[in-house]
């Protein structure tokens, strides 16, 4: 039973559109929320988080947007580069549960040149 | 050197050997953490260590067996592994309090053959 679901496995992007990632969750308890970007043979590196205390987070071109009462959030990338061509994975924890991230699927971003 | 390192990369083994992958983090964090991911899934967490103390065994097999011997080193020890155990494993490590985020490795991906 999945807790973090990302429902989209791939989603292709021009150059300088946005790109809007989607996560659904359906454990109430949590309340701190991440994206991470995960390049080939890399590793998955921290991107934007928030917590639930907040609807919305901005770090430059990405924004991370909260609606607790759907279970639902969202990383919009605003204007997309080839450079964001990555999987993004959305995570989420309890407070209390010594960071233990329960992590979604995964969304392979492709943005075209 | 700096971050999350693991050792090796890669790693082919049969099914009657016994290996061990090496994570070491230069972040002076307290807690380590052990990821998989597999073909197709997210990423499930495997074991968490605070404080060189294992607090988490999500259900993993006896076939893996983790060992901490400070915060800064982690292992995990493989041993009769089944071809289904291949996959890619990562390490983690992040302050031991909430709403942390965790700095991955690159990981070990593994084949069990």
């Amino acid at each position: 039973d999945q807790q973090v679901k990302q429902n989209s496995p791939s989603l292709s992007v021009q150059e300088g559109r946005i790109s809007i990632l989607n996560c659904d969750y359906t454990n109430s308890m949590f309340d701190y929320f991440l994206w991470y970007k995960k390049y080939p043979a890399e590793g998955p590196t921290f991107l934007i988080s928030i917590s639930s205390i907040k609807d919305k987070n901005e770090d430059g071109r990405f924004t991370v947007f909260l609606n607790k009462s759907a279970k639902h959030l969202s990383l919009h990338i605003v204007p997309s580069q080839p450079g964001d061509s990555a999987v993004y994975f959305c995570a989420a924890s309890v407070n209390n549960a010594g960071n233990m991230l329960t992590f979604g699927g995964g969304t392979r971003l492709m943005v075209k040149p | 050197e700096t971050g999350v390192t693991q050792t090796p990369r890669h790693l082919v083994m049969g099914m009657t050997n016994k290996k061990s992958l090496k994570c070491e983090q230069h972040l002076g964090h307290n807690a380590m953490y052990w990821y998989k991911q597999s073909a197709k899934k997210p990423l499930e967490l495997m074991f968490v260590y605070n404080f060189k103390e294992q607090t988490e065994n999500n259900s993993v097999p006896s076939r893996f067996s983790p060992e901490c011997p400070n915060s800064s080193h982690l292992f995990l020890h493989l041993h009769t592994l089944q071809p289904e155990d291949s996959a890619l494993y990562l390490c983690a490590s992040s302050q031991y309090r909430g709403n942390e985020k965790l700095f991955f490795g690159s990981g070990t991906q593994l084949s069990v053959l």
